[in-house]
């Protein structure tokens, strides 16, 4: 069954926490892309990676951290320095030189 | 920074009704895409249209893409309950190469009453 998984679905961070979103694909895609969600807005790019060890800061990078050891693999930490973290977290992926995303289901991070 | 701006933000009809959405983006692109999201969930991608092209169909959906006003539409005919979710133009900026980044409008939420 092919996808891109995303675990938790819910997630919940004690304040000065870092807390880290796990995103698998088994797609055999190259790019991955994260993106935050906020209620009834759009979805604003936060890192992206095109190739294994390679990634780039979205426009909203700050207080994330990312990495990209394996192609099936991009998680994100979300760090203590993220002062606004409670959102929606959306993982996509992309074949090779691929116009679509394909997403995961989300996880919804929620501060104690 | 977001491209697209999306009009209505709501709208809620009646089952069988046509429901029409609007995205206006504000700089060049290659392609501009629609995605939906139920509530909750992940986005699924609807229809793809490239700069080239004016207007494309896929089922129940049309979209016409107008590169001088810079905006697009999205028109849903014989909506069904199902039809119910938000939905999301994307674009995909001129110059951008082959990061394959995407610009995600706001959203319209729509609501199909059966």
């Amino acid at each position: 069954d092919g996808g891109i998984t995303q675990s938790p679905k819910y997630l919940f961070r004690k304040e000065g926490q870092n807390v880290t979103l796990s995103c698998e694909q088994n797609l055999n895609h190259d790019a991955m892309y994260w993106y935050r969600q906020d209620p009834g807005q759009g979805l604003r790019l936060i890192y992206y990676s095109q190739i294994v060890n390679d990634f780039q800061k979205g426009d909203i990078a700050e207080g994330y951290s990312v990495s990209r050891e394996k192609k099936e693999s991009f998680p994100l930490t979300v760090t203590s320095a993220q002062k606004n973290p409670t959102a929606f977290y959306l993982c996509a992926s992309r074949l090779g030189n691929g116009e679509t995303q394909y997403f995961g289901p989300g996880t919804r991070l929620l501060v104690l | 920074s977001q491209q697209g701006e999306e009009d209505p933000q709501a709208l809620s009809i009646q089952e069988g009704e046509n429901a029409t959405m609007n995205c206006s983006y504000k700089t060049s692109i290659n392609n501009l895409q629609w995605y939906r999201q139920n509530s909750g969930r992940g986005l699924v991608h609807l229809i793809l249209i490239r700069s080239n092209e004016r207007e494309k169909h896929s089922g129940r959906l049309r979209v016409t893409l107008d590169t001088s006003k810079k905006s697009s539409s999205l028109l849903i005919t014989a909506s069904r309950a199902a039809d119910t979710a938000s939905y999301f133009c994307a674009t995909s900026q001129y110059g951008s190469g082959n990061t394959g980044k995407l610009i995600f409008g706001q959203g319209t939420t729509l609501q199909v009453k059966p």
